[in-house]
């Protein structure tokens, strides 16, 4: 079956720091992956995105990229601010339009 | 300005009374869907539509029912609810071809007591 698995959470980091959050599927065929971020109170906002292999998805300093063969999609920022902190979530689209969503990884960034 | 709105926002209901939580979007997408968000869970998908008179089950659909009528429109009706219906509840749209992310609604908070 189709899944996703990301590292527990919560995350505490300080500012500036290196941040890397897993995230490993389980998919038949080619998915699209996915991170979303959430914060306090809101639904989900698109964060980055990979449609085929050796992708790489960027925005606002957040990376990962799609490798097809670890079936894995790191979330990772080089230099975390206090306005990062908020919920994030890995995500795969299967080919048959079925979203499969990991359970969350709550960050927090402190001064 | 392109948005998914829910509504209501908050609701707390008896257990067995019907209710409708409304789902519009204004972006002309064919693709809808609903999910919930429980604690440890992450999201789990209740039902999506790729078009309109075209809906499917996705991973948790029992206890729920949907239709699409309209394009913009995807209501999400719960018959009898009961309390382990009680959970946060997402509404999404997107566009059925490649880039396919969704787009969320803000989300409606369901107490079932």
């Amino acid at each position: 079956g189709n899944s996703v698995t990301q590292m527990e959470g919560p995350v505490t980091l300080s500012e500036e720091a290196f941040l890397t959050i897993n995230c490993t599927y389980t998919a038949t065929g080619y998915p699209s992956l996915f991170w979303y971020v959430q914060y306090p109170g809101e639904g989900l906002q698109l964060l980055l995105k990979a449609t085929k292999a050796d992708d790489k998805g960027s925005n606002k300093g957040f990376e990962a990229t799609y490798r097809k063969e670890t079936t894995s999609f790191h979330l990772e920022k080089g230099s975390v601010q206090v306005s990062d902190s908020a919920v994030y979530f890995c995500a795969l689209r299967t080919t048959g339009n079925q979203f499969y969503f990991g359970t969350g990884t709550s960050l927090t960034v402190i001064p | 300005e392109a948005q998914v709105t829910q509504n209501p926002r908050y609701l707390i209901t008896v257990t067995g009374k019907k209710l409708t939580v409304t789902c519009s979007q204004n972006m002309n997408h064919e693709y809808m869907s609903w999910y919930r968000q429980d604690p440890g869970l992450g999201l789990r998908q209740i039902y999506y539509s790729m078009n309109v008179e075209v809906t499917d089950k996705g991973d948790v659909p029992e206890g729920y029912k949907v239709s699409r009528k309209e394009k913009r429109n995807f209501p999400l009706i719960l018959e009898s609810p009961s309390p382990n219906q009680t959970s946060l509840y997402f509404c999404a749209s997107g566009v059925t071809g490649q880039p396919n992310e969704a787009f969320f609604g803000q989300g409606t908070r369901l107490t079932v007591v």
